[in-house]
């Protein structure tokens, strides 16, 4: 399974675009990456995934460079409702199935 | 997206009893489910991999007489703490996916449990 790296905590403002980048240096052909959000005393919440390139949706923006080998989650403008704990995942069918391997993750905090 | 529920919500035991966590998939099918458990301020830490119809998969260090997985069905895995102690305190959550390319995975909301 591929191991991730993030920073531990990052602080932004409201209003601010947030991204916040991963290492998975050793990251399998068949792998995917996906991005969750958990809040305090909740299950991780999904927020994006991808292979490659750049996916986005009504929430966020995932960029992944041709190497595959990091990937950053992007937040439009984020509000205090955004503080929270961000984990980036890498996984797939051939390295465990789906069976998720969790990093330290990156504490969010956004100020007024 | 998909959803899997847990439940309860939290509960309170007393030292020495038994308490069973549910974790249901509501629109899917799972052959596979995870629990987790994670301490305050601290990441998920797997405990075991569900697998229905037979054996749970425990991880290293993780012990599967205390924690008792039954997955009897394709949208229920059960959890079972034995036994329990306050130091198995903590907050259980499961995951479950339905096996999409992206081998997506969806989380319960948790479950708190309190042993006293």
């Amino acid at each position: 399974l591929a191991k991730t790296t993030q920073p531990i905590s990052m602080d932004s403002y409201e209003g601010q675009e947030v991204n916040i980048t991963c290492s998975h240096n050793n990251i399998a052909t068949n792998d995917y990456i996906t991005w969750y959000q958990q809040f305090p005393s909740q299950g991780p919440r999904f927020i994006i995934q991808g292979y490659k390139t750049k996916v986005t949706n009504e929430v966020a923006s995932l960029f992944i460079p041709a190497d595959r080998k990091s990937s950053t989650l992007s937040l439009p403008r984020v509000s205090l409702s955004d503080t929270a704990v961000y984990y980036c995942l890498v996984g797939g069918p051939n390295t465990g199935g789906f069976k998720t391997i969790f990093g330290a993750g990156t504490r969010l905090f956004v100020k007024a | 997206g998909a959803v899997v529920s847990q439940h309860p919500s939290w509960v309170i035991c007393k030292s020495g009893t038994s308490v069973k966590i549910e974790c249901r998939s509501l629109d899917f099918q799972a052959t596979t489910m995870f629990w987790y458990r994670q301490f305050p301020k601290q990441s998920l830490m797997l405990m075991a991999t569900s697998n229905e119809g037979s054996k749970a998969t425990y991880e290293q260090g993780v012990e599967k007489d205390k924690f008792l997985i039954n997955h009897a069905s394709l949208t229920l895995s059960t959890l079972t703490v034995t036994s329990a102690h306050p130091e198995d305190s903590s907050f259980y959550i499961c995951s479950a996916g339905p096996g999409t390319p992206g081998n997506t995975i969806y989380f319960g909301e948790g479950s708190w449990l309190t042993v006293v």
